[in-house]
């Protein structure tokens, strides 16, 4: 399976400033997604991630807030922007190789915006 | 994709089988079924899938039933590395992200 890279594993921010998470995999993959798990939450999809054109954002998730982009097939970041406390979560790269193969996750970035 | 129902937490004693069982009743003829776990401060990690055959891989059993409206997981000899929440998620084949439910909570007590 895909060895997912995430930076920066953990951090601690101001409120109203942003942070970019990046997520870099060993080989290239078709699907990338980025995720948010909420303290003792489920994990919720933020985006898919499409390499060379712009994010697919589910339901309460917006660009301006979550811009994310996707240069090539191993390299993904996602921005949390004008953080505030309700954003402190973990935040989770995916990626996915195609139909009928599994997902396989980063083990995530530890946010906590003070 | 079709939801699932999942126990909220299970305990299950060091070195006994532990079953793991997920309602899916509304699964669709092209959804496969999927297990992760995820252990404290770790992503989640790919466990077994399967469509409608029973599978088994180094980690773990999946027993689906023949209509396919449930399955389990089994863990053969459950240790305490196993304690963990496992989710059960069906997943349309091709390219759709996979959506989580609530998962199960496995306690493994020694």
């Amino acid at each position: 399976s895909a060895v997912i890279s995430q930076k920066p594993s953990r951090d601690i921010c101001q409120r109203g400033t942003s942070l970019t998470i990046q997520c870099q995999v060993d080989s290239q993959v078709t699907m990338m997604f980025w995720y948010r798990q909420q303290p003792g939450q489920s994990l919720t999809l933020i985006a898919t991630a499409n390499q060379g054109s712009e994010a697919t954002y589910e339901s309460g998730f917006v660009i301006d807030k979550f811009p994310i982009s996707r240069p090539n097939l191993t390299f993904s970041t996602l921005t949390v922007s004008n953080m505030s406390p309700e954003d402190s979560s973990i935040y989770l790269c995916s990626v996915g190789a195609g139909a009928r193969q599994p997902q396989h996750f980063g083990d995530g970035t530890r946010l906590s915006i003070l | 994709d079709a939801k699932t129902t999942q126990p909220t937490s299970m305990d299950c004693a060091e070195g006994r089988a532990a079953n793991l069982p997920c309602n899916h009743s509304t699964i669709s003829g092209n959804e496969y079924v999927y297990w992760y776990r995820q252990i404290h401060s770790q992503g989640p990690q790919y466990i077994i899938h399967g469509l409608k055959n029973n599978e088994t891989n180094e980690m773990a059993s999946l027993i689906i039933t023949e209509d396919r409206k449930s399955s389990t997981l089994i863990l053969p000899h459950a240790t305490l590395r196993d304690t963990a929440v496992y989710y059960c998620i069906v997943r349309a084949s091709g390219n759709t992200p996979l959506v989580f439910g609530k998962g199960t909570r496995l306690s493994v007590i020694a």
